[in-house]
C-alpha cells in the first residue's frame, strides 16, 4: 500500500530533550516536506526537501531541522524543545512539488512539550 | 501574496443536503486548485483536483474554479454523516518551488452532517 508512515504517533516529552519524528514513504516520491497544524493557523510548513541532500526551509523552520539521506526518509528533529512546539505534525510527500501531483500526508504525530 | 481565505465553520447541515464550501485567493498566478479532506485524528487526503477555471465532477463532489473572481467551490450532494470532517483547499502556481513557492493551504472549514 502506498503511504507516508510517521512514528510516533503521540509524544508527550519535556522541554529541552532532544527528539526525532520519523517519516518514510514508500512511493518513490521526490518531494517531502514537514508542516504543522495549529487551531486558527491551520498548515505552516517547516522544511521541505526536493531530494536526498537537498532541504530548504519553509515558513516557520525555527527550532528544527531535517536530514535527507536516503529518498524515502526525512526526519524532523527538535534539538531542545519548546513548549510553542505542541503541536501536531504531518509529513507529505509527492512525486514533484508541482502542484498537479498532489501530496500525500502521513497521519500525524501529536507532540505534547511540557 | 500567499493568503487564502476560507471560513472555518462549523457549517453543520442536515444530511441530504448539498453543501458549498469555499476560498477565496489573491494570487492571480494559482494555476492548480484542490481540495483535501481531513478527518479527525489523521491526515489531509487528497479529494478533487483541477487546474485553471472551469468544473470538475467526481460523483456527488463538484469543484468549481472562477479564476476572474479568485473564488473556488466543492459542492457535494447528496450529504452523509460520513462526509463530516474539515475541508481543506489548497492552490498552487504553475512552476513551484515546492517551499514558500509551493501549495498554499486554506486553513479549512469544520463540515458537521447531521444525522
Amino acid at each position: 500500500e502506498a503511504q507516508v508512515t510517521q512514528n510516533p504517533r503521540y509524544l508527550i516529552t519535556v522541554t529541552g530533550k532532544k527528539l526525532t519524528v520519523t517519516c518514510s514513504q514508500n512511493m518513490n516520491h521526490e518531494y517531502m516536506s514537514w508542516y504543522r497544524q495549529d487551531p486558527g493557523l491551520g498548515l505552516r510548513q517547516i522544511y521541505y526537501s526536493m531530494n536526498v541532500e537537498v532541504t530548504d526551509k519553509g515558513d516557520v523552520p525555527e527550532g528544527y531541522k531535517v536530514s535527507r539521506k536516503e529518498k524515502r526518509n526525512f526526519p524532523l528533529i527538535l534539538e531542545s524543545p519548546s513548549p510553542n512546539q505542541t503541536s501536531l505534525y504531518f509529513c507529505a510527500s509527492s512525486l514533484l512539488p508541482l502542484g498537479n501531483y498532489g501530496y500525500t500526508f502521513g497521519s500525524g504525530t501529536r507532540l505534547t512539550v511540557v | 501574496q500567499k493568503e487564502v481565505e476560507q471560513d472555518p465553520g462549523p457549517l453543520s447541515v442536515p444530511e441530504g443536503a448539498i453543501v458549498s464550501l469555499n476560498c477565496t485567493y489573491s494570487n492571480s498566478a494559482f494555476q492548480y486548485f484542490m481540495w483535501y479532506r481531513q478527518y479527525s485524528r489523521k491526515g489531509p487526503e487528497l479529494l478533487m483536483y483541477t487546474y485553471s477555471s472551469g468544473n470538475k465532477e467526481d460523483g456527488r463532489f463538484t469543484a468549481q474554479v472562477d479564476k476572474s473572481s479568485k473564488y473556488i467551490s466543492l459542492f457535494i450532494r447528496d450529504s452523509q454523516p460520513s462526509d463530516s470532517a474539515t475541508y481543506l483547499c489548497a492552490m498552487s502556481p504553475l512552476d513551484s518551488g515546492g517551499g514558500a513557492d509551493g501549495l498554499t493551504f486554506g486553513k479549512g472549514t469544520h463540515l458537521i452532517i447531521q444525522p
